[in-house]
């Protein structure tokens, strides 16, 4: 089913390991978007990628790196993980004259 | 950054009931969109508005775009326990900015 991919679903890291959290869309979108969910705050904005080759800052980029690898693949590094990171992590993506975002189904990380 | 702000937070209702939620900003915005969020999944896109003053209903579901361009109403009418989950505004500015702003979500619960 077209859609926006994610991967892990689940992952358990212990503090200071380094893991990336991969996306895929196959819907031809220019942009893709990280979000964190986390309880009472809602989604908050990660990292985004207006376009092919182009990534930019959102809310709380901290203790995070993204790569937009080709139109199709955005990931989510995170270098050196804290507890502060357990969080759920959705990916999404829109088109040109769109103006809603499809979202992935999540990836449940905990740092312990 | 523009803030949305979206009440109530939570609400626990009885089968059969209507719901009403709404956001409000502290700015204009161009687009209104409603999302829903089932049990660990990531948000589907349900109602999406473009026009001050629009009304747009999608089953038992109705939104309305609020005149000021500043607030936005989600109505749910005859709930059933499948309308269980969390309930996300968000809203989009005008010219090139393409990325959405996130309400904190309305947690709805459906007592059968």
């Amino acid at each position: 089913n077209a859609g926006v991919t994610q991967t892990p679903k689940f992952q358990v890291l212990k503090t200071g390991q380094s893991m990336t959290l991969q996306c895929a869309q196959d819907m031809n979108h220019n942009s893709m978007y990280w979000y964190r969910q986390d309880p009472g705050m809602g989604l908050r904005l990660i990292y985004y990628s207006a376009s092919e080759g182009t990534t930019d800052k959102g809310e709380v980029p901290n203790g995070y790196n993204v790569s937009r690898l080709n139109k199709r693949e955005f990931s989510l590094r995170l270098e050196s993980a804290a507890p502060s990171q357990t969080s759920v992590y959705f990916c999404a993506s829109s088109g040109t004259g769109d103006y809603g975002y499809t979202f992935g189904s999540g990836t449940r990380l905990t740092v312990v | 950054g523009q803030q949305l702000n979206q009440s109530p937070q939570s609400m626990f209702i009885q089968e059969g009931e209507d719901v009403s939620m709404n956001c409000t900003s502290s700015s204009i915005f161009n687009t209104w969109l409603w999302y829903k969020q089932d049990p660990g999944e990531g948000p589907v896109l349900l109602i999406a508005l473009y026009k001050a003053g629009e009304l747009t209903s999608n089953g038992r579901l109705t939104a309305q775009f609020g005149i000021t361009r500043k607030d936005s109403f989600l109505n749910i009418s005859a709930s059933i326990p499948s309308d269980v989950g969390i309930y996300f505004c968000a809203g989009r500015g005008g010219g090139s900015n393409y990325k959405l702003t996130f309400g904190k979500g309305t947690l709805l619960t459906v007592n059968p």
